[in-house]
């Protein structure tokens, strides 16, 4: 699975867009770009993942580059339970012997 | 509701004893996996499975066993030849052959005294 390079911090202001960028520019054009954050002490949550197209859910927005080689990870409206670590993970679809690789992540500060 | 419990949540071990973290799902998930994470790091991958009856090993495997007896369970045990066993174990399951990301448990923090 490609690597990827984060931030190790950002800060945020609370009701502001918080942008999260990742690296991934050895990417492969099979593996999919995943976002999880883990707030501490508790277990990693999927916010969302996507191939080539950006993508939005009820929590985040993804933007991926037209390259691939890197994406940005979009909380419009950032509160202050959004701070946690985002991890950005890429790896091919769920097959035999795939699995998630958690780098140390970006930690997010959301003040108020 | 679906999802994964673990437990205990805090376990304590008295060095040289084997121990055993429980990690059940409800989810129907085919695969499951064992992390472990210590202070301001990410997760190291230990051990998984992704049928019942069979598993594999991870980047840390050293020093743990595992078992798949049944679908929903995935116990961890702790070996008294894992040198540094104090940290925070984190329990996932997914459903393979699918693009959806993992579900992860509240994780379990085992310290050695």
């Amino acid at each position: 699975d490609a690597k990827t390079t984060q931030p190790p911090s950002m800060d945020c202001a609370e009701g502001r867009a918080a942008n999260l960028p990742c690296n991934h520019s050895t990417i492969s054009g099979n593996e999919y770009v995943y976002w999880y954050r883990q707030i501490h002490s508790q277990g990693p949550q999927y916010i969302i993942h996507g191939l080539k197209n950006n993508e939005t859910n009820e929590m985040a927005s993804l933007i991926i580059t037209e390259d691939r080689k890197s994406s940005t990870l979009i909380l419009p409206h950032a509160t202050l339970r959004d701070t946690a670590v985002y991890y950005c993970i890429v790896r091919v679809a769920e097959t035999s012997g795939s699995r998630l690789t958690f780098g140390e992540g970006t930690q997010l500060t959301v003040n108020p | 509701d679906g999802g994964i419990t673990q437990s205990p949540k805090y376990l304590f071990r008295k060095e040289g004893q084997n121990v055993t973290l429980s990690c059940e799902q409800n989810l129907n998930h085919d695969a499951m996996y064992w992390y472990r994470q210590d202070p301001g790091q990410g997760l190291r991958l230990i051990y998984y499975s992704q049928i019942v009856n069979d598993f594999q090993k991870g980047d840390i495997a050293e020093g743990y066993s595992v078992s798949r007896e049944k679908k929903e369970s995935f116990p961890l045990t702790v070996t008294s030849a894992q040198k540094n066993p104090t940290a925070f174990y984190l329990c996932a399951s997914s459903i393979v052959g699918q693009t959806y990301g993992y579900t992860f448990g509240s994780g379990t923090r085992l310290t050695v005294v």
